[in-house]
Formats: structure tokens, sequence, C-alpha cells
């Protein structure tokens, strides 16, 4: 049962490197969501995807690209890593859109760029 | 005035106290309601749907007034386990679809 899988766990990375985050849900949800969490700031949207084949900007989305890939997977990437992209990144997903539906997260990425 | 607030704490109490939270929210259209629990480096998990006539799930209450704009989650009996850091959620429509506002949290800590 493992709901909502994200690698890596851990990452370093030297500015101006890129990398991909990979998220996996086995719920059969909809929509799907990535966020980060810096401290004293909460969690914040960067992308989302409320169904296959749909993607939209969140609060934070610059630096940022998302692809959709299927049902199950929403990859985060980043293209040019800078410092203040050091955060932790959680991916959700809920059945559907409607904000009326609780989300349920992976364990987080934490990404450091040095 | 931001969208979710809450006290950021920490709330520091001993075991068997009871201690609330509260949240107020800007948007009066909101239409859904949450408290997520977050431990230590861990991810959010939903600890509560709040409904508009309130709710209980054991230990818990959560409360909605809908005219303050204002959710409260009150913990009965309190454990060390309970030592967390508490997330109100608002969800709303008309913003980005599928979008819930997260709080930025109230820590609590359960002392023996």
């Amino acid at each position: 049962n493992a709901g909502v899988t994200q690698t890596p766990k851990f990452q370093v990375l030297k500015t101006g490197q890129s990398m991909t985050l990979q998220c996996a849900q086995d719920m059969n949800h909809n929509s799907m969501y990535w966020y980060r969490q810096d401290p004293g700031m909460g969690l914040r949207l960067i992308y989302y995807s409320a169904s296959e084949g749909t993607t939209d900007k969140g609060e934070v989305p610059n630096g940022y690209n998302v692809s959709r890939l299927n049902k199950r997977e929403f990859s985060l990437r980043l293209e040019s890593a800078a410092p203040s992209q050091t955060s932790v990144y959680f991916c959700a997903s809920n059945r559907s859109g409607g904000s009326n539906q609780p989300q349920h997260f992976g364990d987080g990425t934490r990404l450091s760029i040095l | 005035r931001k969208e979710v607030e809450q006290d950021p704490g920490p709330f520091n109490v001993p075991e068997g106290a009871t201690v609330a939270f509260n949240c107020t929210y800007s948007n009066s259209a909101s239409q859904s309601f949450f408290w997520y629990r977050q431990d230590c480096r861990k991810e959010p998990k939903l600890l509560m749907s709040v409904y508009s006539s309130g709710n209980e799930d054991g230990r818990f209450t959560a409360q909605l007034n809908r005219a303050s704009q204002y959710i409260s989650l009150l913990i009965r009996d309190s454990k060390l386990s309970d030592s967390a850091t508490y997330l109100c959620v608002v969800g709303n429509y008309g913003g980005s679809q599928g979008n819930l506002i997260f709080g930025k949290g109230t820590k609590l800590s359960v002392k023996p």
C-alpha cells in the first residue's frame, strides 16, 4: 500500500545542474501536485495537474517545469538549479481537482543546491 | 491579510492537558476545511476534515465558524505522541483548481 512515492529522498546539486524529481501514486487519483516547503514559509504550490494531460502553474512556478507522464506519474524538473531552490519538495494527489478533496502526500525530497 | 493564519506557537503543554489551536481564513467563499498533522521532517498527513456542524474523532474536536471565518482544533488528554506541527488547510473554489491553502502551522510539544 505505497500511496504516493517520491524519488529521490535526498539530493545535492551544484548551481546550474539539472534534475528531475519523480512522483508516482497508486491510488487511481486524477489530480497531482508539487509543493515546496521552506522554514517559515509553509507549503507553497509549484504546479499541479488536475487530470492526465493537463498542467497548470501554482503560486511559485518560476524555475520549474512539470510533466504528467500518465495518470500515475507527475515529474518536476529543475532545468538550471539555483540556491534559492534549496527546499523540501512534496508531491501530493487527490481523487479530483475539486478543493473539497483532501490531498495525500509523498514523504518528500530534500534538495540542496550549492 | 494572509489567506490562512495560525499562531505558530510553540505550545508547550504537559501530558493530559487540553490544548486548542485557532485558525482564521480570509476568503469568505472557502468551501472545505481540514487539519493536517506534520511530524518533524515528515510529510503532512490528514488528521481530520472540518464540517460545518463540527466533528469529533476520539480526543480531537474540530469546529468551524463561517461567520467569523475561524476554525479550531481541540485536543483533549494530550499524549506525548501528539507532539507535532498542526496545519490548518482551506480549500477555495474560484482560485487555482484543486488549490488547498496551507497555514504555516502551529507547533505542539507535549511534555511528560
